[in-house]
């Protein structure tokens, strides 16, 4: 089954800096890739996702870029803030029925 | 409108008891999705279920598990004889129509706490 990959673990950086998360995944079937974000205690929530008939989209500070080839993907926040602070997961899509296939979450810190 | 609800939000059992975990879909949504959550680590699927109907339990132990979601009423994911490893949040997301591309809304998820 399909396999996901996230790096890093734990990431720290300073307001305003930018913050990178990769993953990687095995299935070169899967064309869904969303990103969560999850606050400490809450429920995850979408932020972005990509598809896999496009290569890069944005959303503000939020920027997501798709390699199929390579088969990774990453998320890219710019300027972050203390509030981007959270545990961010990526996804993947694997089979017609659109279950996720997460990887285990990068810890982001932004600190004043 | 509500998003998705899930009930009890914590829940503590023994072991060997049997863990009831509720979920009640977003309006107008058909398709519900249980994951697995333990600490530090990603979410893991269990069981994917449309009304009436189990899609893919690939991902549910094969003991002691069982999902249903009835025609009328919430989702429920049952875990029998309850054991210290199934302590974790457990989380249910829903979808409208279960497309490969339909975003999947989170519940806030149950957190099981076994003694």
């Amino acid at each position: 089954g399909e396999n996901v990959e996230q790096h890093p673990s734990t990431l720290s950086v300073q307001e305003g800096d930018s913050a990178v998360i990769k993953c990687t995944y095995s299935d070169s079937a899967s064309n869904y890739f969303p990103w969560y974000k999850q606050e400490l205690g809450k429920r995850p929530q979408l932020i972005i996702d990509i598809r896999s008939n496009v290569g890069e989209k944005k959303d503000q500070r939020i920027a997501v870029t798709l390699n199929k080839t390579a088969k990774h993907f990453s998320l890219h926040i710019t300027e972050t803030q203390p509030e981007d602070s959270a545990v961010y997961f990526c996804a993947a899509s694997l089979n017609a029925y659109s279950t996720l296939t997460f990887g285990k979450g990068t810890m982001l810190l932004v600190s004043p | 409108n509500a998003g998705v609800m899930q009930n009890p939000r914590h829940l503590v059992r023994r072991r060997g008891q049997e863990a009831r975990l509720r979920c009640s879909p977003m309006k107008g949504h058909s398709h519900v999705y249980w994951y697995r959550q333990l600490p530090e680590e990603g979410l893991k699927f269990m069981v994917y279920l449309q009304k009436e109907n189990i899609i893919d339990e690939s991902g549910m132990p094969k003991e002691r598990f069982s999902a249903e979601f009835p025609k009328e009423g919430p989702s429920i994911l049952r875990i029998q004889q309850v054991v210290r490893g199934d302590s974790a949040a457990y989380f249910c997301a829903s979808s409208p129509s279960g497309g490969r591309f339909d975003e999947q809304f989170f519940g806030p998820g149950t957190r099981l706490t076994v003694l």
